[in-house]
């Protein structure tokens, strides 16, 4: 049962241009969203994260978008560089139930062409 | 400051015998995660640990799978009698509190399993 779902395994963008990341949830008890960025043989690395009284957080190129109704996150890259390309990986928490473990996608490799 | 330590970084093991997997949280860092991530999949929580004391092992598998983090030394993730379906890349987090959703991960310990 695949609670957190990133349905496009691979997005190729061109470097400047902006990466649009998509994730979709089922579980209408997660409250807190975080995206991961992981390059070949090291761990995820924590890029930004959104809780689920808002809808917009920012942090310098990073922007990640919610939409509980749809119950969708993005994640925007703008402009993208050559380091960004990496495995995107979404994660949700139940953090208003004191739950710890995070809930992964199987993530997107983003690939940004120079 | 060095990050969280996981070793060894490759561990390759034969059908039935144990595998042993450490990490090493970040300094100041009480709260300790386990996660796994089978090929083309996402992270899989498998287990999350304070000093001493095992808080969640909802996602550890019933049998042949142990974790510990005792008062000294590392945190300690072990596989008795390990399969081919346990070769994948067990990946180790650690917090300052809880609730602190972005974990800082270390890089991981690759097992296979001849």
């Amino acid at each position: 049962d695949q609670q957190v779902k990133q349905n496009s395994p691979s997005l190729s963008v061109q470097e400047g241009r902006i990466s649009i990341l998509n994730c979709d949830y089922t579980n209408s008890m997660f409250d807190y969203f975080l995206w991961y960025k992981k390059y070949p043989a090291e761990g995820p690395t924590f890029l930004i994260s959104i809780s689920s009284i808002k809808d917009k957080n920012e942090d310098g190129r990073f922007t990640v978008f919610l939409n509980k109704s749809a119950k969708h996150l993005s994640l925007h890259i703008v402009p993208s560089q050559p380091g960004d390309s990496a495995v995107y990986f979404c994660a949700a928490a139940r953090a208003y139930f004191g739950n710890e473990k995070l809930t992964f996608g199987t993530g997107t490799r983003l690939t940004i062409i120079p | 400051n060095a990050g969280v330590m996981q070793n060894p970084r490759h561990l390759v093991r034969r059908r039935g015998q144990e595998a042993r997997l450490r990490c090493s949280p970040m300094k100041g860092h009480s709260h300790v995660y386990w996660y796994r991530q089978l090929p083309e999949e996402g992270l899989k929580f498998m287990v999350y640990l304070q000093k001493e004391n095992i808080i969640d092992e909802s996602g550890m598998p019933k049998e042949r799978f142990s974790a510990e983090f005792p008062k000294e030394g590392p945190s300690i993730l072990r596989i008795q009698q390990v399969v081919r379906g346990d070769s994948a890349a067990y990946f180790c987090a650690s917090s300052q509190t809880d609730r602190d959703y972005g974990y800082t991960f270390g890089s991981g310990t690759r097992l296979t399993v001849v």
